[in-house]
């Protein structure tokens, strides 16, 4: 059984730092990995997706490593900025056109201005 | 603007009562996905419906159950809810794959559910 485990579970920055979350899995058979953000008691968007296939992703200030033997990603947040104050989840699949992914239990970041 | 809406955006119920809730998906997405998420928790899989039929289910009990309809809408049914039903509800939909083979679920805002 597939289990994601995030850490910290809660981080708290000051602006402009740059900072790293952490997302590790247990069973590495996987598709893909997905990195989501999600607001106070919205849904979730999605930031990045790697391919089981590929080493990273990067989208703006944010870069999305994977090392799929070890059973890791890491998400690199460059020059934090309040707005990116939210909950950062990861989650994996296990096959093509599944939509039934597992995820963490997210970390919740805080920017302080 | 995400393209799937879900209703009601917050609904209150008493232990033991059913509820339906709603997603409308985008035009052209056939799969449908429907996750719980507890309070301080990630979203946990629920069951996923394709072509109307529900194809992958979560570890969930038979008193939650669902229904997708040919104009891209579906909803979610729970009977005899209990307190630990309180939760978030998030709808997920995606259609057909790209070229790249990417596999990026599009979620709605989800329904909070407050069960006492």
């Amino acid at each position: 059984k597939q289990e994601v485990t995030q850490i910290p579970a809660a981080l708290s920055v000051p602006e402009g730092e740059n900072l790293v979350l952490n997302c590790s899995f247990t069973d590495s058979a996987i598709y893909n990995l997905q990195w989501f953000r999600q607001d106070p008691g919205k849904g979730l968007t999605s930031l990045l997706l790697i391919q089981s296939s590929q080493r990273e992703q990067t989208s703006g200030r944010l870069n999305a490593s994977l090392d799929k033997s070890s059973g890791r990603s890491t998400l690199y947040i460059a020059a934090s900025q309040p707005g990116d104050s939210a909950t950062y989840l990861c989650a994996v699949s296990h096959q093509t056109g599944a939509n039934n992914l597992f995820f963490g239990t997210g970390t919740r970041l805080t920017v302080i201005p | 603007e995400t393209g799937v809406t879900q209703s009601p955006t917050h609904l209150i119920k008493t232990r033991g009562q059913q509820v339906t809730l709603r997603c409308s998906s985008q035009s052209g997405h056939n799969t449908v996905s429907w996750y719980q998420q507890a309070l301080g928790q990630g979203p946990q899989f629920i069951f996923q419906y394709y072509r109307e039929e529900e194809n992958g289910r979560g570890n969930f009990p038979p008193r939650f159950s669902g229904l997708q309809f040919p104009n891209y809408s579906s909803e979610l049914n729970v009977n005899a809810l209990e307190l630990d039903d309180s939760a978030l509800y998030l709808c997920a939909s995606r259609g057909q794959l790209s070229t790249s083979g990417a596999n990026v679920l599009t979620f709605g805002a989800g329904s909070r559910l407050t069960v006492l």
